[in-house]
């Protein structure tokens, strides 16, 4: 069975600076990974995703991630983030001809002036 | 990708009534499920509504708890019966198919709140 696991459940970021958020995943054929933001009172929108080809893939609100299949990470990353980007962030798993989706517990970002 | 909404956005119930969530999107699409999202929590995967036929539930969670209808290729609804304050919740349907057969789109949400 697939997992993930986001091990920051909280980050503090001032604003301009850069983020990373780690995602590790457990899945035993070539997964299909996403990144999803909720922001406060509002559903999940899809920052980016992968399925393969170049392993680092840009996003929406420029941000990008990286699969490390070594490392059975993708982690999402952005140079300078912005107020508005304080959010919480899931990481999934799926997999081709498979539609279940299973989720990290997230990461709250908080962004500070 | 697909344009998804879901009526109500919000609402407070008492104990042991019933609601009704609605999910529309603005194109037919292959699959729509429905999630749970505790608070602080993670999304847990309710069931995939099928057209025509009877939903498939994940392990712990049943019809009569959340029956679930798709009459269509573009709208379902989903039932919390009976309800608890442990079924205060966010309630977000999301589908796939369309454009973009492999990637989940998900709707606004509904917040529950039972008293």
């Amino acid at each position: 069975a697939q997992s993930v696991t986001q091990p920051d459940i909280h980050i503090t970021v001032s604003e301009g600076a850069s983020l990373e958020l780690r995602c590790n995943y457990s899945y035993g054929a070539t997964p299909y990974l996403f990144w999803y933001v909720q922001s406060p009172g509002q559903g999940l929108q899809l920052l980016l995703k992968y399925f393969s080809g170049d392993t680092l893939v840009q996003g929406i609100k420029g941000f990008e991630a990286e699969f490390k299949r070594s490392q059975s990470s993708f982690n999402l990353r952005k140079p300078s983030v912005h107020w508005s980007d304080a959010a919480e962030y899931f990481c999934a798993v799926g997999a081709a001809n498979d539609y279940k989706l299973s989720f990290g517990a997230g990461t709250t970002v908080t962004v500070r002036a | 990708s697909a344009v998804i909404s879901q009526k109500p956005s919000r609402d407070i119930c008492q104990r042991g009534t019933s609601l009704t969530i609605q999910c529309q999107v603005d194109s037919q699409v292959t699959m729509m499920f429905w999630y749970r999202q505790q608070p602080g929590q993670s999304l847990t995967l309710i069931a995939t509504a099928n057209q025509g036929s009877e939903a498939t539930y994940e392990s712990g969670f049943v019809i009569d708890k959340f029956p679930i209808s798709r009459p269509n290729l573009t709208f379902s609804t989903l039932t919390v019966s009976n309800m608890s304050p442990e079924d205060s919740s966010i309630y977000l349907c999301s589908v796939l198919g369309g454009d973009d057969t492999d990637t989940q789109y998900f709707g606004p949400g509904t917040r529950l709140t039972v008293l």
